[in-house]
């Protein structure tokens, strides 16, 4: 069974500063990973998304992951943060036709202080 | 509309009672999921449509739960006497199509609390 787990519940970053995120999969064959933001009251957003191909990914709002195989982990980074980044990110995973649902971690928050 | 819509936004009911939620996918698209986010939870995938096809309710918890997609546009969760642990947000997403190269559009959501 596919299952994904993200470490950290909740992290606090200071404005400008450096950011990732931890993400840590479980899937038997190729995996679709995706990364999606959801601030309060809001549905969730899609940040980016690997398929295939090139594993490092960028997406909106300025950040990206890397799909690593050999350590089944898809980490998302921002190289500075802004005071608009903070909400609940998730990770997810999913493995295509025959196999559409999304599998998702438990979300860390993320806090950013002046 | 320009994106997945829910509504109610906020629905409190009593235990016992049964809710329906309702989602409108954005025009167009032929796959629509259902998730349930609880307090402290990952979101939960409940149940999925495919255009024509049977739905995947591999997700439901308890035969409490069902759901309907009319027409392959909107579609209701209903829930039958609902329980305390039912109190969450459900989430609806749509998509073009199967996930693989498709990307899904969630919705805001509807929270439910069952007093």
């Amino acid at each position: 069974a596919q299952s994904v787990t993200q470490p950290d519940i909740h992290i606090t970053v200071s404005e400008g500063a450096s950011l990732e995120l931890r993400c840590n999969y479980s899937y038997g064959a190729t995996p679709y990973l995706f990364w999606y933001v959801q601030s309060p009251g809001q549905g969730l957003q899609l940040l980016l998304k690997y398929f295939s191909g090139d594993t490092l990914v960028q997406g909106i709002k300025g950040f990206e992951a890397e799909f690593k195989r050999s350590q089944s982990s898809f980490n998302l980074r921002k190289p500075s943060v802004h005071w608009s980044d903070a909400a609940e990110y998730f990770c997810a995973v999913g493995g295509g036709f025959g196999n559409e649902k999304l599998t998702f971690g438990t979300g860390t928050r993320l806090t950013i202080i002046p | 509309g320009a994106g997945v819509s829910q509504s109610p936004s906020n629905k409190v009911t009593e235990k016992g009672k049964d809710v329906e939620l309702r989602c409108d996918p954005i025009s167009g698209h032929t796959a629509l999921y259902w998730y349930r986010q609880s307090l402290g939870q990952g979101l939960e995938f409940l149940i999925y449509f495919q255009g024509n096809s049977a739905p995947d309710k591999s997700g439901l918890p308890s035969d409490r739960f069902s759901a309907e997609r009319t027409g392959g546009s909107v579609s209701t969760l209903t829930i039958q006497r609902t329980q305390q642990e039912d109190s969450a947000v459900y989430l609806c997403a749509s998509s073009f199509g199967g996930l693989a190269k498709n990307i899904q559009y969630f919705g805001a959501g509807t929270r439910l609390s069952v007093l």
